[in-house]
């Protein structure tokens, strides 16, 4: 089955700089990949994601990268603020797997005055 | 937006009892469910997954008559915990995906979670 793989499990930045959070994945057949921030006693909220077809999309202050070839795609958040920090899960949708996420282990993000 | 509605957001009970946890999918028709469970500081540990007026299907080393799922509609789902036990004390996750509409079919929306502690 699929398996992902996630850096760094902690990540702290000074406000104002940029944070990115790698995720490899092992199914070359899945096709999306969506990132989550989950608060403290919260479910996750979606905040990006990024179909097979595409290599990048961006909102805002945030972007993902993808390499399929590589099989790996990476969260960038820019000008990062107090209220970014949370922990991250990337998550991949391998085909034929019944629509089923499979998750990274998290990035806790501490963003920093 | 889409919106998950999760009830509880706690519960404490006690050892022996059953609980029951509901999620409510508000502006769309969730065609699938999924439940996942997380302990601190872990990533989601996904339970089983449920389409509507199907029997759930369990991953594997969940025990399905511990956990009964029930989706008897495309906006309700439940999960029951039964005869529970201390190591089942966790934070318990639904998250329902609409085959068409709101979200997007590839989409998943979460709910907030109910933080279970058994005593």
């Amino acid at each position: 089955g699929e398996n992902v793989e996630q850096h760094p499990s902690t990540l702290s930045v000074q406000e104002g700089d940029s944070a990115v959070i790698k995720c490899t994945y092992s199914d070359s057949a899945s096709n999306y990949f969506p990132w989550y921030k989950q608060e403290l006693g919260k479910g996750p909220q979606l905040i990006i994601d990024i179909r097979s077809n595409v290599g990048e999309k961006k909102d805002q202050r945030i972007a993902v990268t993808l390499n399929k070839t590589a099989k790996h795609f990476s969260l960038h958040i820019t000008e990062t603020q107090p209220e970014d920090s949370a922990v991250y899960f990337c998550a991949a949708r391998p085909t034929g797997g019944g629509n089923k996420l499979t998750f990274g282990t998290g990035t806790q993000l501490k963003v920093e005055l | 937006g889409a919106v998950v509605s999760q009830h509880p957001s706690r519960v404490i009970c006690k050892s022996g009892t059953s609980v029951k946890i509901e999620c409510r999918s508000l502006d769309f028709q969730a065609t699938t469910m999924f439940w996942y469970r997380q302990f601190p500081k872990q990533s989601l540990m996904l339970m089983a997954t449920s389409n509507e007026g199907s029997k759930a299907t369990y991953e594997q080393g969940v025990e399905k008559d511990k956990f009964l799922i029930n989706h008897a509609s495309l906006t309700l789902s439940t999960l029951t915990v039964t005869s529970a036990h201390p190591e089942d004390s966790s934070f318990y996750i639904c998250s329902a995906s609409g085959g068409s509409g709101l979200p997007p079919s590839y989409g998943y929306t979460f709910g907030s979670g109910t933080r279970l502690t058994v005593v």
